[in-house]
């Protein structure tokens, strides 16, 4: 198992263009996250998603979209990119066991909006 | 807005001391906590899950305790090793919010 792989690792962008995060796990996990980590702070929940076809928002879901067709995948979405959007962000995915299962995370994604 | 707190932010220890930090969380709507280690350019792994007041759990060198009626979680490394240099965060889940809510960490150098 690949277990949770995130796409590009790094990237720059400048305001106001747009992007996708991608986030791809191959565990059959039906639950999966996404996290911003600033420095200095904890990981903040941005989305996260029960199933294909579920989302609900996080702690900061302001400025990202996401979507989940498929169990697989669920990619996070940034449409006008703000100087605010520079962090590290994580994808996360646990099973179905509830909240007491522990999430994996996948490598980061260290985005940077100038 | 849940608030986790985690002390000390950092701590520089030398190789074979043991170490421990800290955990609060609210003592309310407890549902459960977990543990996770971070490695510099490496994603979070998890430790423990711990649901239970008086929970004790132990992996190796390291181990956890959990006060849920006094809100905090205590962390012990014995004998620390140079690898067991990372941060070390705790994420709390109440029965509302159902959803992790991560401290800040703390960050453990330890010196060969």
């Amino acid at each position: 198992n690949a277990g949770v792989t995130q796409t590009p690792k790094f990237r720059i962008l400048k305001i106001g263009q747009s992007m996708t995060l991608q986030c791809t796990q191959d565990m059959n996990h039906n639950y999966m996250y996404w996290y911003r980590q600033d420095p200095g702070m904890g990981l903040k929940l941005i989305y996260y998603s029960v199933g294909a076809g579920i989302t609900d928002k996080g702690e900061v879901p302001n400025g990202y979209n996401v979507s989940r067709s498929t169990t697989e995948d669920f990619p996070l979405r940034l449409e006008l990119a703000a100087p605010s959007q520079t962090s590290v962000y994580f994808c996360a995915s646990h099973t179905s066991g509830g909240v007491t299962d522990t999430q994996y995370f996948g490598p980061g994604t260290r985005l940077t909006v100038l | 807005i849940l608030n986790v707190e985690q002390s000390p932010q950092s701590l520089h220890v030398q190789e074979g001391d043991s170490t421990n930090f800290t955990c609060s969380f609210p003592s309310s709507n407890f549902y459960a906590l977990h543990w996770y280690r971070w490695e510099t350019a490496k994603s979070p792994e998890a430790l423990f899950v711990m649901t239970l007041n008086g929970d004790e759990k132990k992996k190796g060198r390291i181990s956890a305790t959990l006060n849920t009626k006094e809100g905090y979680s205590y962390l012990y490394i014995k004998g620390s090793q140079p690898e067991d240099s990372a941060t070390y965060l705790c994420a709390f889940i109440d029965t509302g919010f159902q959803k992790l809510v991560f401290g800040t960490g703390t960050r453990l150098l330890v010196s060969p």
